[in-house]
């Protein structure tokens, strides 16, 4: 069966430092992967979708980034972070675009 | 664009039904999806719905109207543990790489 793993589950940070999030998908291959970021008590906001290895496509500007180094491994990356960063990360995969997206625990991610 | 509307929060007593109602208006639709989170964990999968009607899960089932750009999902015999946020989630085109919008969750409260 596949699974998805992502850490860390927690994560305190200053302000202007850089970040490092990673998700891995076992039991699949080719997997679609996604980032969302959830402020608390709103809703899922996609940040950034892959089809595949090195193909990533961003849906919010900011100065956030993501990268798919290996088919089932996604990263989220900042050289800065903001106070605006902090949030609920979750990441998920799906079969392919027409199936639906399962979530890792997620990164619950603190900037002070 | 997209915009999905869902109510922020619904009471019910355990044993009862709850029918959480999701309206949607997207510029192509390619599947409506429906996810539970409850407080603190990421959401997970319940229910999918491409074509009209009713899909029946167990104690959960999930209707859909195209026409009318509406779905609902149905929890019946409430337990204690459905005490969660429910969040509706539309496919909103069909390419292929399975963008969800989310809304922005219903509050489901479960009393004893």
């Amino acid at each position: 069966s596949q699974t998805i793993h992502q850490w860390p589950a927690t994560l305190v940070q200053p302000v202007g430092s850089p970040l490092s999030l990673e998700c891995t998908v076992e039991g699949t291959s080719n997997p679609n992967l996604y980032w969302y970021r959830q402020a608390a008590g709103r809703g899922l906001q996609l940040l950034f979708y892959s089809v595949g290895i090195g193909q990533i496509s961003s849906e919010v500007p900011q100065n956030l980034s993501a990268s798919r180094p290996q088919d089932r491994q996604f990263i989220l990356s900042s050289k800065k972070l903001l106070l605006s960063d902090s949030g609920f990360y979750l990441c998920a995969w799906s079969v392919d675009g027409d199936q639906p997206q399962h979530f890792g625990d997620g990164t619950r991610l603190s900037i002070l | 664009g997209q915009n999905i509307d869902q109510p922020t929060e619904m009471t019910a007593t355990e044993g009862a039904i709850v029918q959480i109602n999701c309206t949607y208006q997207t510029s192509g639709f390619n599947g409506l999806f429906w996810y539970q989170q409850h407080a603190g964990e990421a959401p997970t999968f319940l229910s999918y719905n491409v074509l009209d009607g009713l899909e029946e899960k167990g104690r959960f089932s999930s209707f859909l109207s195209r026409s009318k750009g509406y779905s609902y999902l149905l929890l019946k015999e409430l337990q204690m543990k459905d005490s969660a946020s429910y969040l509706c989630a539309v496919r909103g085109s069909t390419d292929s790489w399975g963008k969800l919008q989310f809304g922005a969750g219903t509050q489901v409260v479960v009393t004893p």
